[in-house]
């Protein structure tokens, strides 16, 4: 079993539509959590990140993490073109160590 | 600010092969990361550097794989010899220490085909 499990999709939703992409993870040791959005042939991009539990938002994009059922969402609201990409969650120990990713989920948004 | 560079883009090569890898990290940056990303898959740390030394180097196959990172700036990720396995996007990213995850910037990354 991999340490951290993604919904594996892909997505294909409207423009304007709300995006839910999860992770689940096995090691409770994991205090950061982080959203990396990746464009074809590029390298992923920080999105968001969140120490331990709680809620994060930031304009359209809303970060979730729930530790006791070691679970983690990102919601993408009033979707638009430009947010086609996979999606990659990711996960560390501590704020200056290796970073344990998901497969990633791939999104596109329809005009 | 340029970034992360690297090269090449894209590499194909026969197996039993070797290749390299170059990475520039954004200037300043101490701690270079070099990982692996399968197709379809997340990446995976391979190595991490502080500065001139490997500190964490667990997840590297040293039998074919080897990195080095002279005088604390530039790196090189060398495969000898490729397997067929071995396609992959290689990332390199870097950090400041102290900056933490929010200073992790990832490279394009070169994507190698072994045939």
């Amino acid at each position: 079993q991999k340490e951290v499990e993604q919904d594996p999709g892909p997505l294909s939703v409207p423009e304007g539509a709300i995006v839910s992409l999860n992770c689940t993870y096995s090691n409770s040791a994991f205090q950061y959590f982080m959203w990396y959005r990746q464009y074809s042939r590029k390298g992923p991009e920080l999105l968001m990140y969140t120490y331990s539990s709680g809620n994060k938002e930031d304009g359209r994009f809303t970060a979730q993490v729930d530790k006791s059922s070691k679970y983690i969402s990102l919601f993408i609201r009033d979707s638009q073109p430009s947010d086609s990409a996979t999606y990659l969650c990711a996960m560390s120990l501590s704020n200056d160590y290796k970073l344990s990713f998901g497969a990633g989920t791939t999104v596109t948004v329809r005009a | 600010e340029a970034g992360v560079v690297q090269s090449p883009r894209y590499k194909i090569i026969e197996k039993k092969q070797p290749v390299a890898f170059w990475c520039n990290p954004i200037s300043g940056h101490n701690t270079l990361y070099w990982y692996r990303q399968n197709l379809g898959q997340g990446p995976e740390l391979l190595i991490r550097y502080e500065n001139e030394e490997a500190v964490d180097d667990s997840q590297l196959p040293k039998d074919r794989f080897s990195a080095e990172r002279l005088k604390g700036v530039d790196s090189t990720l060398k495969i000898q010899p490729a397997e067929l396995g071995d396609s992959a996007v290689y990332l390199c990213a870097s950090s400041l220490p102290g900056q933490g995850i929010n200073g992790y910037t990832f490279g394009s990354g070169t994507r190698l085909t072994v045939v």
